[in-house]
């Protein structure tokens, strides 16, 4: 049982490149989560995913996009990425504990990207 | 707009010193708590979850408490040891509608010397 992997581990992109950073999970959750941690700042929510092929806004969604294809993956694109965009990226899942709405997110290990 | 605050932002203690994590919330109707570690360099582990009915949570030498009406939450960690060094980072969830979306605090850094 991996948990929730993350690909790349680290990446350093040009300003205006893109990139797509995938996010898989092997506990078979519905929910799962983009967040981005910021020196000073906790994590922020950029996009979720209640279920397969279903997403939404999170806190700061602006320049990012993000696909739920497949139940297992999650997936965070830049179209065009900016030196606002450095920061560490991590992705969550999570499950509903049925009757008691109880849910702890699982972290996967973070990507730190570098945008120059 | 709910606003999670984390004081102080790092803390140095000897080993085997009692301390206290404060966490405070804006906002008091949450659905829950939850206090993570984070060790350098690694994602977050959940330490506990305290639901917004309850008063607190235990678990080994660490007890988490919540007081919702005042927006506040304490992680107390018991005879410290140099291994839980560690930045820990409470977390709110907003109300059952909200989908397991959790707003952070900016985490308090923990050095525990040996």
């Amino acid at each position: 049982n991996a948990g929730v992997t993350q690909t790349p581990k680290f990446r350093v992109l040009k300003t205006g490149q893109s990139m797509t950073l995938l996010c898989a999970q092997d506990m078979n959750h519905e929910y799962m989560y983009w967040y981005r941690q910021d020196p000073g700042m906790g994590l922020r929510l950029i996009h979720y995913s209640v279920g397969e092929g279903t997403t939404a806004k999170g806190e700061v969604p602006d320049g990012y996009n993000v696909s739920r294809l497949k139940k297992q993956n999650f997936l965070l694109g830049l179209e065009s990425a900016a030196p606002s965009q450095t920061s560490v990226y991590f992705c969550a899942s999570s499950y509903r504990l049925a009757g008691t709405g109880r849910e702890t997110q699982y972290f996967g290990p973070g990507t730190r990207l570098l945008v120059l | 707009k709910q606003e999670v605050t984390q004081i102080p932002a790092a803390l140095s203690v000897p080993e085997g010193e009692n301390l206290v994590l404060n966490c405070s919330f804006t906002d008091s109707a949450i659905y829950n708590l939850q206090w993570f570690r984070q060790d350098p360099g690694k994602g977050l582990t959940s330490l506990l979850l305290i639901q917004s009915s309850q008063r607190e949570q235990t678990s080994g030498r660490l007890n988490a408490s919540l007081d919702k009406s005042s927006g506040r939450s304490t992680l107390y960690i018991a005879a410290s040891q140099p291994g839980d060094s560690a930045t820990y980072l409470c977390a709110v969830r907003l109300g059952s509608g909200n989908t397991g979306k959790l707003i952070f605090g900016q985490g308090t850094t923990l050095q525990v010397k040996p």
